[in-house]
């Protein structure tokens, strides 16, 4: 299996500042015949499925502000949300879609100080 | 876009089998990848495995000798069934959909949950 490693467990800002969170795996999940890398980011807030904000590492959903961006390629990727408001307290997973089992990471808890 | 909705048991007793539903409306079985995922409480989202709506599987092999996947087309709903069930299995059950028909894409659309414990 893929295993998706997440840093920090753990975020806590002030609000308008950048939140930076890192996801690696464990092996290359970019598909070189269309230089996409097969990751996604979900957003979980408290007693709520999660939602999909960003595919293909860096493709935002419709409707997901654009404060939140995705970056990386093959094995390391970052989820950069660049002025954190109220409402972005969540846990954010990435999960790898590349090849089955799907796995998803640890999940890192963004709070407000 | 389809919505989805779990129910279940909500409580099953150590060995026995857990039978979960996923109720489709808006939308067909057959269009879509069907996923199921669980968390257990404070832990990471783990993927049971999924159904495409033409009737193949792909399964965790953490699970696949326990899990089945199906569909009911007269009720437009998508099943999960799991034997022997321990404490470990005790969670919250999603169901989601994939809407790219590629079967490589993310899981764009979930259900609201249903919590399964797993106690005597």
């Amino acid at each position: 299996d893929i295993v998706m490693t997440q840093s920090p467990d753990s975020l806590a800002l002030s609000l308008g500042e950048r939140a930076t969170i890192n996801c690696q795996s464990s092996q290359n999940i970019l598909y070189r015949s269309n230089s996409k890398s097969y990751l996604a980011w979900y957003q979980q807030k408290s007693g709520q499925p999660p939602k999909l904000l960003i595919s293909w590492a860096s493709t935002r959903e419709s409707g997901v502000p654009d404060r939140f961006s995705g970056s990386g390629s093959g094995t390391d990727f970052t989820l950069t949300i660049t002025s954190l408001q109220a409402e972005d307290v969540a846990v954010y997973y990435c999960q790898q879609y590349y090849t089955n089992p799907r796995t998803f990471g640890q999940g890192t808890k963004v709070e407000i100080k | 876009q389809v919505q989805l909705q779990e129910s279940g048991p909500g409580l099953v007793k150590p060995s026995e089998t857990l039978s979960l539903t996923c109720s489709v409306s808006g939308g067909s079985i057959s269009s879509y990848y069907w996923n199921w995922i669980r968390q257990p409480a404070g832990k990471r989202l783990e993927w049971i495995g999924r159904f495409y709506g033409y009737g193949s599987t792909s399964y965790n092999p953490s699970l696949k000798s326990r899990v089945t996947m199906s569909a009911d087309r007269s009720r437009n709903q998508v099943s999960l069934t799991m034997t022997s069930v321990t404490a470990a299995d005790t969670a919250v059950y999603y169901c989601a959909t994939e809407s790219d028909s590629s079967g490589w894409s993310p899981l764009d659309n979930w259900g609201q949950g249903t919590l399964v414990t797993v106690s005597s």
